[in-house]
C-alpha cells in the first residue's frame, strides 16, 4: 500500500524558515518524480514544486522561486521542502504527493499544517 | 498561468438526483500529444484530495460509473448521475498540458 506521511510542519514567523519532510513506502520512491502541493483556504490547491528521479531537475511555482527548495533522498525513501523567507502567504496545508505528470497526482499525504505569524 | 474558472461554486443536490459541475480553461488545453489534460479531484470532508478522472473522462480505479467526464479546448464537464451521500465534498479541476499545473476554485457539493 502507497503511503506518504508529511511532517515537520508548525508556527513560524514571517521571514522565518521550515524544513517539511516526506516519508514514502509501497512503492519504489526511487522511480517517481514527486510533487508538493499546497492548499490555502484562499487560494484553494496550488502546485509548489515538483523534482526528478535522481534530483537533477527541479520546477517551483513563481511565487515559491528563490525561496523554497526541494529534495529527496532516495536511499531514505523521503522527501524535503526546505522553505526560507517565510511570508504570510505560504501559510497552507503542504501536501506530500508522487507525480503523475500531466495526469496530476494519484497518491496524497494527510498534509501537515504550515502556519506564519508573528 | 492558466486560470480554471469552475461553475457553480456551490451545489446542493438531493440524494438520487444528478449534479453537474462546469470548468473552463483560459486556454486551450489540447497538449501536442493529442492529449487533453483535463482532470478532476475530489476532497472529501477531512481528507486529501482524490483523483477521480484524468484526462478528460478516464475514471480512476474504484470510481463508480455514476462519475463522467467530457468536453474539449477551454470547456468541461464532471457529471454525477445519481448523487450518493459519500460524494459530499469539494470538487476541483487541474490542468495538466500547461507549466505550472493550475486548479480551480472548487466547486461544494452539499446534499439538500
Amino acid at each position: 500500500e502507497v503511503q506518504l506521511v508529511e511532517s515537520g510542519g508548525g508556527l513560524v514567523q514571517p521571514g522565518g524558515s521550515l524544513r517539511l519532510s516526506c516519508a514514502a513506502s509501497g512503492f519504489a520512491f526511487s522511480t517517481y518524480w514527486m510533487s508538493w502541493v499546497r492548499q490555502t483556504p484562499g487560494k484553494g490547491l496550488e502546485w509548489v514544486a515538483n523534482l526528478n528521479l535522481d534530483g537533477s531537475e527541479k520546477h517551483y511555482v513563481d511565487s515559491v522561486k528563490g525561496r523554497f527548495t526541494i529534495s529527496r533522498d532516495n536511499a531514505k525513501n523521503s522527501l524535503f521542502l526546505q522553505m526560507n523567507s517565510l511570508r504570510a502567504e505560504d501559510a497552507a496545508v503542504y501536501y506530500c504527493a508522487r507525480d503523475n505528470g500531466a495526469t496530476g497526482w494519484v497518491y496524497w499525504g494527510q498534509g501537515t499544517l504550515v502556519t506564519v505569524s508573528s | 498561468d492558466v486560470v480554471m474558472t469552475q461553475s457553480p461554486l456551490s451545489l446542493p443536490v438531493t440524494l438520487g438526483q444528478p449534479a453537474s459541475i462546469s470548468c473552463r480553461s483560459s486556454q486551450i488545453l489540447l497538449y501536442s500529444d493529442g492529449n487533453t489534460y483535463l482532470n478532476w479531484f475530489l476532497q472529501r470532508p477531512g481528507q486529501s484530495p482524490r483523483r477521480l478522472i484524468y484526462k478528460v473522462s478516464n475514471r480512476d480505479s474504484g470510481v463508480p460509473d455514476r462519475f463522467s467526464g467530457s468536453g474539449s479546448g477551454t470547456d468541461f464537464t464532471l457529471k454525477i448521475s445519481r448523487v450518493e451521500a459519500e460524494d459530499v465534498g469539494v470538487y476541483y479541476c487541474m490542468q495538466g498540458t500547461h507549466w505550472p499545473h493550475t486548479f480551480g476554485q472548487g466547486t461544494k457539493l452539499e446534499i439538500k
